[in-house]
């Protein structure tokens, strides 16, 4: 079965600082990986996805994850903290092949990133 | 594009009364979720459709919860009767439908039930 851990509930950096928000995930076939990102009172939006191509994605507003097969980690990063990244964050794995029509999306209970001034 | 379209914003309603969610999906895709989403326990798969066929329904927390997919640019998840407990919000989310492909979501309902 397929599952996703974000290790962190809860992040806090100074505006300027770089981004860690970890995941790893368990799967027993090549993944496809995602980062979705929520602001306050918005549905979810799609930061970037690893679907077995380059194992470094560059994602929307500055973000990126290295797909790391040997470590099962996703983790999400950026060089320098904006305020406005202030959010949830979901780690998710999809459950099925690529080739499956299923599409059903595992996510991870999320991070809080609070970015201070 | 207009994106996931979910209606009312927000919702709120009696103990005991019925209450119908409403989705329209991004046009072309064969994919609909819909989600809860509760401080306590987080984000929660409810029921997907493909092709307007019910797959999974195992989320589905009790009768009192039912969701359709009469065609495929409109889902309704119903609550009837609903209770304090279900307050929460209620996202849809729709795909292209392969196993890697992502989920667009709309602004979901805030659902409050009094």
């Amino acid at each position: 079965a397929q599952s996703v851990t974000q290790l962190d509930s809860h992040v806090s950096v100074s505006e300027g600082t770089p981004v860690l928000l970890r995941c790893n995930y368990s799967s027993s076939y090549s993944p496809s990986l995602f980062w979705y990102v929520q602001h306050p009172n918005k549905g979810l939006q799609l930061l970037l996805k690893y679907t077995s191509a380059a194992t470094l994605v560059k994602g929307i507003n500055g973000f990126e994850a290295e797909f790391k097969k040997s470590e099962t980690s996703f983790h999400l990063t950026k060089p320098s903290a904006h305020m406005s990244d202030a959010a949830e964050y979901f780690c998710v794995v999809s459950d099925a092949p690529g080739s499956s029509n299923t599409g059903k999306l595992i996510f991870g209970q999320g991070t809080t990133l609070q970015v201070k001034p | 594009d207009a994106g996931v379209i979910q209606s009312p914003r927000h919702e709120v309603t009696e103990m005991g009364q019925e209450v119908t969610l409403r989705c329209k999906p991004i046009s072309g895709h064969n994919s609909l979720f819909w989600y809860r989403q509760t401080m306590m326990r987080g984000l929660e798969l409810l029921i997907y459709f493909n092709n307007n066929v019910p797959i999974d329904d195992s989320g589905m927390p009790e009768d009192r919860f039912s969701a359709k997919m009469p065609n495929a640019s409109f889902s309704t998840l119903k609550i009837q009767p609903s209770e304090p407990r279900d307050s929460a919000v209620y996202f849809c989310a729709s795909s292209t439908g392969t196993g890697g492909s992502p989920l667009h979501f709309g602004n979901g309902t805030r659902l409050t039930v009094t």
